[in-house]
């Protein structure tokens, strides 16, 4: 198994410039979750799914989109990015319900100038 | 909903000595609890967990007990060693995820 993985690895975006944040597992789980890292700080929840069709804002959704047309796919999308998107975009994966161990993929480095 | 908090935010400890990092949470409905290690440019990786029907889990050097009646949770790092630099997060469970703590700083002193 791949486990879970994410594309791109880095990005850069000018002000205003959109794109989507890929994120696939290989685990058929059901739960996957989007998070925010900002530099020396902690993970903030963006939006998270119980499964496929069904999503639900967390602590940090605005400016946010996602969707989950699959089990296995959890795409971000970003619109009109902004300078305080600039992060660290962790998604991770959980089976057997949601209080088991998250997978994280290798996450992706933005940044918005 | 869940609130997490993690001290300290950094502790420094010589090679050798033991590392203790502290969590406590709010909702008394949670009953998972794993901690995270996050190496410098790297994803969280789980470390160890817990769960609410024990008291504590031993993993060789690792440890982390639990007291339910308190709702505080801690990680015990013994013999520390130099690859054990890193953030640590606790987290706790509740319906949908995981709360995180803010993370821990472990500085290994040669």
């Amino acid at each position: 198994n791949a486990g879970v993985t994410q594309t791109p690895k880095f990005r850069i975006l000018k002000i205003g410039q959109s794109m989507t944040l890929q994120c696939t597992q290989d685990m058929n789980h059901n739960y996957m979750y989007w998070y925010r890292q900002d530099p020396g700080m902690g993970l903030k929840l963006i939006y998270y799914s119980v499964g496929a069709g069904i999503t639900d804002k967390g602590e940090v959704p605005n400016g946010y989109n996602v969707s989950r047309s699959t089990t296995e796919d959890f795409p971000l999308r970003l619109e009109l990015a902004a300078p305080s998107q600039t992060s660290v975009y962790f998604c991770a994966s959980v089976g057997g319900g949601s209080y088991n161990e998250q997978f994280f993929g290798p996450g992706t480095r933005l940044t918005v100038l | 909903g869940e609130n997490v908090e993690q001290h300290p935010s950094t502790l420094s400890v010589q090679e050798g000595d033991s590392a203790v990092i502290k969590c406590t949470y709010s909702d008394s409905a949670s009953n998972y609890f794993p901690w995270y290690k996050q190496e410098l440019g790297k994803r969280p990786q789980l470390i160890i967990d817990i769960r609410s029907n024990v008291g504590e889990k031993k993993d060789q050097r690792i440890a982390v007990t639990l007291n339910k009646t308190a709702k505080h949770f801690s990680l015990h790092i013994t013999e520390t060693q130099p690859e054990d630099s890193a953030v640590y997060f606790c987290a706790a469970s509740y319906a949908d995820g995981l709360t995180f703590g803010k993370g821990t700083h472990l500085i290994i002193q040669p």
